[in-house]
């Protein structure tokens, strides 16, 4: 029930290209989706979040595309840089906003 | 604006220690979380304060974790003893709304040997 779940573990694409990170979850009560990026030695920093009652959030280059009814959700980076490499979690909040519950991560590498 | 600072980066424990890990969150945050990341969990919250209060206590982590909250600007992570399977990044993160954006610290990682 409160199980946020990441697809792929891990993904390679080519500098220029487009990776997509999924994300599914299985609460209906969640209705907050950050996804936190994270690089090595470091702690997770927010990259850009969602709320159920929206179906799309551009920031920058990062897009969420959110489906309610299928309750899930994926993460579109566009022209993918080698600095995007990093791991990316997805998360997932509802009535109780402070028990933010964490997908095990997607890592990215984005090939030169 | 200082973010969030922990202290040791790393700590080499032998089974059984006493460890304290150190805290520093973002000033004027009034929320305070301690995390534990591993490659086989992930992301576990130990323990959430709100205004210095302890409203989360982990659950299973409650027999040799405590989290205290001195001040407002400062809090620790005592885990005694340490055993192997504590080995682990422990991270802290502030927030000035109840979760809405974590800001976290680098972390400390510990070692049990």
């Amino acid at each position: 029930q409160q199980q946020v779940r990441q697809s792929p573990q891990s993904l390679t694409v080519w500098e220029g290209e487009t990776a997509i990170l999924n994300c599914s979850y299985e609460n209906s009560a969640f209705d907050y989706f950050p996804w936190y990026q994270q690089f090595p030695g470091e702690g997770p920093a927010l990259l850009i979040a969602i709320r159920s009652v929206s179906d799309k959030k551009e920031d920058g280059g990062f897009t969420i595309f959110f489906n309610k009814r299928e309750k899930n959700l994926s993460l579109h980076i566009k022209d993918s840089q080698p600095g995007d490499s990093a791991t990316y979690f997805c998360a997932a909040s509802g009535t109780n906003a402070y028990k933010v519950i964490f997908g095990k991560g997607t890592h990215l590498h984005v090939l030169p | 604006d200082a973010g969030v600072t922990q202290t040791p980066r790393h700590e080499v424990a032998e089974k059984g220690q006493t460890i304290i890990l150190k805290c520093e969150p973002v000033s004027g945050h009034n929320d305070l979380f301690w995390y534990r990341q591993t490659k086989i969990q992930g992301l576990e919250l130990l323990s959430y304060f709100r205004s210095k209060s302890l409203m989360e206590d982990g659950g299973a982590f409650k027999d040799r974790f405590k989290a205290e909250m001195l001040n407002s600007s400062f809090s620790t992570l005592k885990i005694q003893p340490t055993e192997p399977k504590d080995s682990a990044v422990y991270l802290c993160a502030s927030s000035d709304r109840a979760a809405e954006t974590l800001y976290f610290g680098s972390g400390t990682r510990l070692t049990v040997l």
